[in-house]
């Protein structure tokens, strides 16, 4: 069964902490997306990797990094974390030129 | 600006009824449409994609597009309690690489 598989479910983070949300995926996808997912506002896209080492800005990359040191494997990073940033965060995958993107199950950061 | 709009809902139909989902979007030349499916507290899943104008049936499933109205429909056949989700819709947009754009979804609600 092909998975995406984000680090945590859940996760309660102190403002100012540095924060990273894991995504492992093992289906040899290309791209790899984080998105933020919040009510009324949808999925917003944070950022976006087409291939290690390399990352596109999406709509909402501000406060945000990323790293792609290896395929499978694509890692956020929240530098100084905020309460506006309590989100939930979802890790997707894809082939290049494939819409079908798979999700993983989300991880629901809490910044108190 | 790339804008995916639809109603928030929720659309509430009786079992067996017809579920009509409405998405509108802000670029004219997209090309390529989807409807994905989310479960409360689960992660998307693709379930329908279109990409001519006119109809595309996948079981109790229609998508319909009209490129000129800039409107993509999703109908949802004899509602089942198990269709009662969250319904986003999601454009790709022309010159945003590999990349959708979601809107914020439509809450289904099938009462039996």
């Amino acid at each position: 069964d092909v998975k995406v598989t984000q680090s945590s479910r859940y996760l309660v983070k102190r403002t100012g902490e540095k924060v990273f949300l894991e995504c492992v995926q093992d289906m040899d996808h290309e791209n790899m997306f984080w998105y933020r997912q919040d009510p009324g506002l949808g999925l917003r896209l944070i950022y976006f990797s087409y291939d290690v080492k390399m990352k596109e800005k999406g709509d909402i990359p501000e406060g945000y990094s990323v790293s792609r040191e290896k395929k499978e494997r694509f890692s956020l990073i929240l530098e100084s974390a905020s309460t506006n940033q309590t989100s939930m965060y979802l890790c997707a995958s894809s082939f290049p030129g494939v819409y079908g993107y798979t999700f993983g199950s989300g991880t629901r950061l809490t910044v108190v | 600006q790339k804008e995916v709009e639809q109603n928030s809902g929720p659309l509430s139909v009786p079992e067996g009824a017809i579920a009509s989902l409405n998405c509108t979007y802000s670029d004219r030349g997209s090309q390529s449409f989807f409807w994905y499916r989310q479960y409360s507290g689960k992660s998307p899943e693709l379930i329908m994609s279109i990409y001519s104008n006119g109809d595309k049936e996948d079981g109790r499933f229609t998508a319909q597009l009209n490129k000129a109205s800039q409107y993509v429909s999703l109908l949802i056949r004899d509602s089942q309690p198990s269709d009662s989700a969250t319904y986003l819709c999601a454009v790709a947009p022309p010159g945003y690489g590999n990349k959708l754009v979601f809107g914020a979804g439509t809450i289904l609600r099938v009462k039996s």
